[in-house]
């Protein structure tokens, strides 16, 4: 149980793209999504948390109007890069916890972006 | 501060044992999670402790004292495909999430 699907698992793009990562709970019902990204070699960075609908609650530095995020069903969450350049090149994770909060986050494959 | 501490990187021996320590420091504290991530991979879920003690889980446990701010994550009967980072997250008051960095174990044979 407790499978995320994260798809696509692989982006390449031209500068000035956007592109849409889609992550869906299979087996639960996700009340709170997560946004992460991480460098090679480097932690887990959270990006921002989206409680199905509602307004997604980005961290300090994350622009909103850069990654946007909906969370329109308790088993879909999407993160919108827009305007893609190559720094935003990075490993994006996203995962899914049910309704208690002590619950274990689970986590998706993963998206590598690499915009060109 | 939030703060967890790991080590950076430790190496083993396939077949033995190996104790991978996490010390926190996180205003309240709601539970404490272990995750296995493979390199260029997302983090799998191995553990979760928010009463002192031992849990087992096959050749995998993990211990907390909460009074200590400490838990461990013991690794039995090492195999290479043990290799990876293991990160350790504590749920603090309002439960976020925070993560360490993680520790990278590396099997040699």
């Amino acid at each position: 149980g407790a499978v995320v699907s994260q798809h696509p698992s692989w982006v390449i793009c031209k500068s000035g793209t956007s592109v849409k990562i889609e992550c869906r709970s299979l087996d639960f019902q996700a009340t709170t999504m997560f946004w992460y990204r991480q460098f090679p070699k480097q932690s887990l960075m959270l990006m921002a948390t989206s409680n199905e609908g509602s307004k997604a609650t980005y961290e300090q530095g994350v622009e909103k109007d850069k990654f946007l995020i909906n969370h329109a069903s308790l088993t879909l969450s999407t993160l919108t890069v827009t305007s893609a350049h190559p720094e935003d090149s990075s490993f994006y994770i996203c995962s899914a916890r049910a309704d208690r909060e002590n619950q274990p986050q689970h986590f998706g494959d993963g998206t590598r972006l690499s915009i060109l | 501060g939030q703060n967890i501490d790991q080590p950076t990187e430790m190496t083993a021996t396939e077949g033995a044992i190996v104790q991978i320590n996490c010390t926190y420091q996180t205003s309240g504290f709601n539970g404490l999670f272990w995750y296995q991530q493979h390199a260029g991979e997302a983090p799998t879920f191995l553990s979760y402790n928010v009463l002192d003690g031992l849990e087992e889980k096959g050749r995998f446990s993990s211990f907390l004292s909460r009074s200590k701010g400490y838990s461990y994550l013991l690794l039995k009967e090492l195999q290479m495909k043990d290799s990876a980072s293991y990160l350790c997250a504590v749920l603090d008051s309002n439960y976020q999430l925070i993560w360490g960095a993680g520790t990278k174990l590396i099997i040699k044979p």
